[in-house]
C-alpha cells in the first residue's frame, strides 16, 4: 500500500514565524504535491514537484516555498506565517507514468495566531 | 483553466437510501478519479476511471466515465452511517503536465441512522 506521511497532524504557530511542513512517501513516486483545503474552496494546489530539486508553482503559490532534496521528501515552507494561512494542508504523491492517481497524507491542520 | 462542477454540494439522507452525485467538466478529460475524505483525514482514492463509458464498482460504490468524456457519476447503494464524509471528483485532461489533477468542490454526505 502507498503510504504518505506528514510530520504533524496539528500545528499552532504565531504570525511571522517560519513554518516547515514535511511530507514523506514510501512508494518511489516521482510527483509530489502540496494543497491547502478551506471550507467552500475545495483543494487548491500550492506547489508541485516532478523530480528531485524540480518544482513548479500551482494555483496559489504566494507566501509559500518548497524544497525537494530527496525523492521521497517534499517540504512546504511558510517564510513568515500569516493568519490567512490558517488551513488544512494536504500532501499527495503520484507516479510519473500512466495512472495519475494521487495518494494523500492525513493532512496538517495549521493554525496561525 | 479546466474547471469541474460537482453536484450536489451536500446531501442529507436516511440510512439505506441510494446516493448519486456527479461532476461535469468544461473540457474533455482522460482520467476521472473519485475520493472520499473523512473528518480530519486526507482524501482516500475510491475509484479510478480511464476510458469513456467505463463503469467500475468498488463494493457498494459504482462510478462511470461519461461517454462525452466531460462528466462522471458516483453512486452509493444502500448507504450506511460510515459513508459520511466529503466525496471529491478529480480529473485530468489532455496536455496537463506532471500528473496535475483538477478537483471538484466536493459533496458533503450526511447519513442519518
Amino acid at each position: 500500500d502507498v503510504k504518505v506521511t506528514q510530520s504533524s497532524r496539528y500545528l499552532v504557530k504565531r504570525t511571522g514565524e517560519k513554518v516547515f511542513l514535511e511530507c514523506v512517501q514510501d512508494m518511489d513516486h516521482e510527483n509530489m504535491f502540496w494543497y491547502r483545503q478551506d471550507p467552500g474552496l475545495g483543494l487548491r494546489l500550492i506547489y508541485f514537484s516532478y523530480d528531485v530539486k524540480m518544482k513548479e508553482k500551482g494555483d496559489i503559490p504566494e507566501g509559500y516555498s518548497v524544497s525537494r532534496e530527496k525523492k521521497e521528501r517534499f517540504s512546504l515552507i511558510l517564510e513568515s506565517a500569516s493568519t490567512n494561512q490558517t488551513s488544512m494542508y494536504l500532501c499527495a504523491s503520484s507516479t510519473a507514468g500512466g495512472s495519475h492517481e494521487q495518494y494523500f497524507g492525513p493532512g496538517t491542520r495549521l493554525t496561525v495566531t | 483553466g479546466q474547471q469541474l462542477n460537482q453536484s450536489p454540494q451536500s446531501m442529507f439522507i436516511q440510512e439505506g437510501e441510494d446516493v448519486s452525485m456527479n461532476c461535469t467538466s468544461s473540457s474533455i478529460f482522460n482520467t476521472w478519479l473519485w475520493y472520499k475524505q473523512e473528518p480530519g483525514e486526507g482524501p482516500v482514492l475510491l475509484i479510478a476511471l480511464y476510458k469513456a463509458g467505463e463503469l467500475t464498482s468498488n463494493g457498494r460504490l459504482t462510478a462511470q466515465f461519461g461517454i462525452t468524456r466531460k462528466d462522471s457519476f458516483l453512486n452509493i447503494s444502500a448507504s450506511i452511517p460510515s459513508d459520511v464524509g466529503i466525496y471529491f471528483c478529480a480529473g485530468r485532461g489532455g496536455g496537463t503536465s506532471y500528473g496535475k489533477l483538477t478537483f471538484g468542490q466536493g459533496t458533503i454526505l450526511t447519513v442519518h441512522p
